[in-house]
């Protein structure tokens, strides 16, 4: 079958860096996304991932090692206002997205 | 700017109720997909649609039903809401084609079934 594992929470200090990992067994894989989701509100884009390497967008930055199945979201220099749950995704060969459940982050000051 | 909207924030419906969830999007996206969000699980697709008046079942379609007459719009309908249905119901729209494409989601309906 297919999955995604995710933390289910982590907790930094603002102002820290934090990694959050994920690991996939997909059949077939077209890229890798990350979202962010604040609660009550709607998932937002924060990166696409297809080949190898790090991407680095500001305070944010994607890694992916498809070889291992496994990607992570590094964020720097962390603000309360990034306490949210980010969620990983995989396209897999169907072009169909599959979803982790999310990692919870909790800022703390 | 893209916008994703949702018919309603917060919804509470009885036990074998029809339920429409409306889904309105203003840029011109040919994809439009309709999940649900359970603690502890990933988003899951109910269904999703490619064009007008095309539908395709995602993961989880039992109990459900779509209907997109128009481009912006996509419409989710449980025919026979049970409690099991009660969820966040989000909606989302991406431009074109293989998925590759960044999907927009709107702010998503919580829908309570008694």
């Amino acid at each position: 079958g297919q999955n995604i594992d995710q933390p289910t929470e982590m907790t930094a200090t603002e102002g820290a860096i934090v990694q959050i990992n994920c690991t996939y067994q997909t059949s077939g894989f077209n890229g890798l996304f990350w979202y962010q989701q604040h609660a009550g509100e709607a998932p937002t884009f924060l990166s696409y991932n297809v080949l190898d390497g790090l991407e680095e967008k500001g305070r944010f930055s994607s890694f992916l090692s498809r070889s291992k199945g496994y990607s992570y979201l590094l964020l720097k220099e962390l603000q309360m206002k990034d306490s949210a749950s980010y969620l990983c995704a995989v396209l897999d060969s169907n072009y169909q997205l599959i979803w982790g459940a999310g990692t919870k982050l909790i800022i703390k000051p | 700017d893209v916008k994703v909207t949702q018919s309603s924030r917060y919804l509470v419906k009885r036990t074998g109720e029809k339920v429409f969830l409306e889904c309105v999007q203003d840029m011109d996206h040919e994809n439009m997909f309709w999940y649900r969000q359970d603690p502890g699980l990933g988003l899951r697709l109910i269904y999703f649609s490619y064009d007008v008046k095309m539908k395709e079942k995602g993961d989880i379609p039992e109990g459900y039903s779509v209907s997109r007459e128009k481009k912006e719009r996509f419409s989710l309908i449980l025919e026979s809401a049970s409690t099991n249905q009660t969820s966040m119901y989000l909606c989302a729209s991406s431009p074109t084609g293989d998925g590759t494409d960044t999907q927009y989601f709107g702010p998503g309906t919580r829908l309570t079934v008694l």
